[in-house]
């Protein structure tokens, strides 16, 4: 079955913890993104990759940390530097460039932090 | 730097009756525009692109450039509507795909 799978689902944190979010994908799509998704805020981008072993800082990267280490995986470690880490995360990828084509997105990870 | 705007955060109409969802946005270059929704328990996925001129379930949208719009339309609304819609816009070099705010749709019986 194809497509971008992230994990957990529900994600509970004591603050001054890191945690690390996963997404992997089997698509073989060369771009991956990480969104936050906030109640009337829409979706905010947080980190971006083109290509395996590079990425590039989003709107909202600070307290954020990524690596693209392999070309499905790209995960997401929100620091302790984050002030305000709960919120709904979405990580996506696309083959090319998003002008000619389509993100497809994962189902989400709920960060909570008590 | 670009931006999307939907002024709309909920939007309710009756079954049957037309809908539009507005969505204006910012950008100096060339944009391309999509709008992505979001079913209840289902990932967000595209629903339609600008630069392919499709109607998919009914919908359609048109960019208007003097206006800075790519509103979101259809003619006679159904209850499985209902859902977040969200648009989106593209930036010349393909990288980033910025979001508008969100607007939930529920169509009523």
């Amino acid at each position: 079955d194809g497509g971008i799978t992230q994990s957990p689902k529900y994600l509970f944190r004591k603050e001054g913890q890191n945690v690390t979010l996963s997404c992997e994908q089997n698509l073989n799509h060369d771009a991956m993104y990480w969104y936050r998704q906030d109640p009337g805020q829409g979706l905010r981008l947080i980190y971006y990759s083109q290509i395996v072993n590079d990425f590039q800082k989003g709107d909202i990267a600070e307290g954020y940390s990524v690596s693209r280490e392999k070309k499905e995986s790209f995960p997401l470690t929100v620091t302790s530097a984050q002030k305000n880490p709960t919120a709904f995360y979405l990580c996506a990828s696309s083959i090319g460039q998003l002008m000619n084509t389509e993100a497809f997105f994962g189902q989400g990870t709920r960060l909570t932090v008590v | 730097a670009q931006r999307v705007t939907q002024p709309e955060k909920l939007l309710s109409v009756f079954k049957g009756a037309p809908v539009e969802l507005k969505c204006n946005y910012s950008y100096s270059g060339s944009p391309e525009l999509f709008w992505y929704v979001q079913y209840s328990r289902q990932r967000l996925q595209l629903l339609l692109r600008h630069i392919s001129r499709e109607s998919i379930k009914g919908f359609t949208a048109d960019l208007n450039k003097g206006e800075t719009s790519f509103h979101l339309k259809k003619p006679f609304a159904q209850e499985e509507d209902s859902a977040m819609y969200y648009c989106a816009l593209a930036e010349w070099s393909g990288s980033r795909l910025t979001f508008g705010e969100g607007t939930q749709l529920t169509v009523n019986p």
